[in-house]
């Protein structure tokens, strides 16, 4: 397998302030980075799709403004949730899937430990 | 309509027992399925993966996969407390770096020792 990481995995901030979250492909390069969001006892929700170097792709509904995704490398993308609202309190879960056929990987979409963001 | 449905559960069952998971789903150009198991506040982690129709084993885990029913399926047998999760199917219809998975709403296991 492949190991993906988020940081942080939990911050609290104030309403009206900004939070980035990183998403890092460990040990492989990700072709594509996706982020979802996860309200409690519900499934995931695609955000956006990111590959690296290109502008995000965003789902219908979710305000590219409000959640600005930078994928600048291979093996790293952002998600920054501006001007936080309680109602943007979630569980954000990040997911990188490689085009790279080397180490059986490709295809297959890994999972990030998620971030819990608590907005006051 | 949900493009995949999933019963929520909460599933219960006790020790030992086979689990029993399924999802359906209304997209016919699916063709690559999966199911992820997600423990409390972590991310899914992915336990099956196939390929249009048909079964595949792994260990105590069994996927069968009837697309002419739309219709897929997880056993687990000889359940275990640590089972206890929630289980998400997923579905794709192409094998792309870029594809995006569509999820089910998950299903909440509960095995009691």
């Amino acid at each position: 397998g492949a190991v993906v990481s988020q940081h942080p995995s939990r911050v609290i901030c104030k309403s009206g302030t900004s939070v980035k979250i990183e998403c890092r492909s460990l040990d492989f390069q990700a072709t594509t980075m996706f982020w979802y969001r996860q309200f409690p006892k519900q499934s995931l929700m695609l955000m956006a799709t990111s590959n690296e170097g290109s502008k995000a792709t965003y789902e219908q509904g979710v305000e590219k403004d409000k959640f600005l995704i930078n994928h600048a490398s291979l093996t790293l993308s952002t998600l920054t949730v501006t001007s936080a609202h309680p109602e943007d309190s979630s569980f954000y879960i990040c997911s990188a899937r490689t085009n790279n056929r080397d180490r059986g990987l490709y295809n297959e979409q890994f999972f990030g430990p998620g971030t819990r963001l608590t907005v006051l | 309509q949900k493009e995949v449905e999933q019963d929520p559960g909460p599933l219960s069952v006790p020790e030992g027992a086979i689990v029993s998971l399924n999802c359906t789903y209304s997209n016919s150009a699916f063709q690559y399925f999966m199911w992820y198991r997600q423990y409390s506040r972590k991310g899914p982690e992915l336990l099956m993966y196939t390929y249009s129709s048909g079964n595949k084993e792994d260990g105590r885990f069994t996927a069968q996969v009837d697309k002419s029913s739309k219709y897929i399926s997880l056993f687990i047998r000889d359940s275990q407390p640590s089972d206890s999760a929630t289980y998400l199917c997923a579905m794709s219809a192409r094998v792309a770096a870029g594809n995006k998975l569509t999820f089910g709403g998950g299903t909440r296991v509960l095995v009691k020792p």
